[in-house]
């Protein structure tokens, strides 16, 4: 099955940890992006990636680092300067030349 | 600055009737918008994309128009049943800009009752 997995759905960390978020999908899309969703609002992006080795700051980029080592692969580091981690976190892929965007099941960070 | 309105009150509908969303945005020239669906818990479907040139599309029960001149789109469930209860996004966008990200507002929830 083709998709977007994204690991792990529940993640617990303590203030003041880094911590990365799995994502990755083999649709063999070129784009790849992180949104972050907080309870009653739209998904706001973080990061976003047109292709391997390259990407560029979102909306809402600080506190957080990516990379695209790989196509199908787009981890995101939360790092402990982030003010406010807790949130629901959602990565997506398009393929070139569409509009669609391809979401996975997310993962709900609890920073404790 | 840029804002995408959809209403924040949840939408409640009988079965069988008709559910209407709207989506507002204003300081945007959007060259198509879409609409997805999103259940809770979960990563956001998508459903139809209405280009600028387009004043309707249709797919099976559902109905998106376009309203450049209003700013406006109107996303239409016909037919509704309780499996459509779900938080419905729009997000218009503008490919000049060279950023394919979408721009999301924060959804309508819509929740069709037996």
């Amino acid at each position: 099955d083709g998709g977007i997995t994204q690991s792990p759905k529940y993640l617990f960390r303590k203030e003041g940890q880094n911590v990365t978020l799995s994502c990755e999908q083999n649709l063999n899309h070129d784009a790849m992006y992180w949104y972050r969703q907080d309870p009653g609002q739209g998904l706001r992006l973080i990061y976003y990636s047109q292709i391997v080795n390259d990407f560029q700051k979102g909306d809402i980029a600080e506190g957080y680092s990516v990379s695209r080592e790989k196509k199908e692969s787009f981890p995101l580091t939360v790092t402990s300067a982030q003010k406010n981690p807790t949130a629901f976190y959602l990565c997506a892929s398009t393929m070139t030349g569409s509009n669609e965007q391809f979401f996975g099941p997310g993962t709900r960070l609890t920073v404790l | 600055s840029q804002k995408i309105e959809q209403n924040s009150e949840a939408l409640n509908i009988q079965e069988g009737k008709t559910a209407t969303l709207t989506c507002n945005y204003t300081n945007y020239s959007p060259a198509y918008l879409q609409w997805y669906r999103q259940d809770p818990g979960r990563g956001p479907v998508f459903l139809l994309l209405i280009r600028e040139n387009e004043k309707e599309k249709r797919k099976e029960r559902l109905k998106v128009t376009f309203d450049t001149t209003l700013k406006q789109s109107l996303f239409h469930i016909t037919a509704s049943q309780p499996a459509d209860s779900a938080t419905y996004l729009c997000a218009p966008h503008e490919p000049d800009t060279g950023r394919r990200a979408l721009t999301f507002g924060s959804g309508t929830r819509l929740q069709v009752q037996p």
